[in-house]
């Protein structure tokens, strides 16, 4: 499967300040990624999908102003969390798409990073 | 619209068998995945179905009904570190939507 890497897997911050993710992709070049967001004990939600050299696509109810996305190479990634806020904190996660075996297609996730606003 | 129905919480015993639902209404499915999430951990890729039928892998099957909107995901000799949430998710386009997760507890 893919390999994805995320950093920083953990952060603490002030609110009102910005907070930078960056995802990697380690084993091939990836035109697309995904961002998602879980809270305890909830389901992933999908916020975004990013496109290598264009705009990120943005679902609904996800502000694209507060949460930026930035893919500027095939292999990174980047999701900031502007003026965050203690309702930011959250586990937000990257995924790729990779092969599940065959020509099966699946998503591989990155490790994570959780944030927490005070 | 997209809706992943799985039941919250399971319980079964080491060594036993157990089996997890899901129901799925999606449009343009393209195929139903399970992952397992350990908790504080990212989800890890367990299986995938696009034709009807049971997928098996080790101690792990999967198994789709398309025209039931209907997976399952089958765990054989339970060992404790099974304990963990269980997130069935089906694809529509180039997207996954994901239930919320079923959290399996292993006892003894």
């Amino acid at each position: 499967g893919a390999v994805v890497s995320q950093h920083p897997s953990r952060v603490i911050c002030k609110s009102g300040t910005s907070v930078k993710i960056e995802c990697r992709s380690l084993d091939f070049q990836a035109t697309t990624m995904f961002w998602y967001r879980q809270f305890p004990k909830q389901s992933l939600m999908l916020m975004a999908t990013s496109n290598e050299g264009s705009k990120a696509t943005y679902e609904q109810g996800v502000e694209k102003d507060k949460f930026l996305i930035n893919h500027a190479s095939l292999t990174l990634s980047t999701l900031t969390v502007t003026s965050a806020h203690p309702e930011d904190s959250s586990f937000y996660i990257c995924s790729q798409r990779g092969l599940a075996g065959g020509l099966r297609e699946t998503q591989y996730f990155g490790p994570g990073t959780r944030l927490l606003v005070l | 619209g997209q809706n992943i129905d799985q039941p919250t919480e399971m319980t079964a015993t080491e060594g036993a068998i157990v089996q997890i639902n899901c129901t799925y209404q999606t449009s343009g499915f393209n195929g139903l995945f399970w992952y397992q999430q350990h908790a504080g951990e990212a989800p890890t890729f367990l299986s995938y179905n696009v034709l009807d039928g049971l997928e098996e892998k080790g101690r792990f099957s999967s198994f789709l009904s398309r025209s039931k909107g209907y997976s399952y995901l089958l765990l054989k000799e339970l060992q404790m570190k099974d304990s963990a949430s269980y997130l069935c998710a089906a694809g529509g386009g180039n997207k996954l939507t994901f239930g919320t997760g079923t959290q399996l507890k292993v006892e003894l």
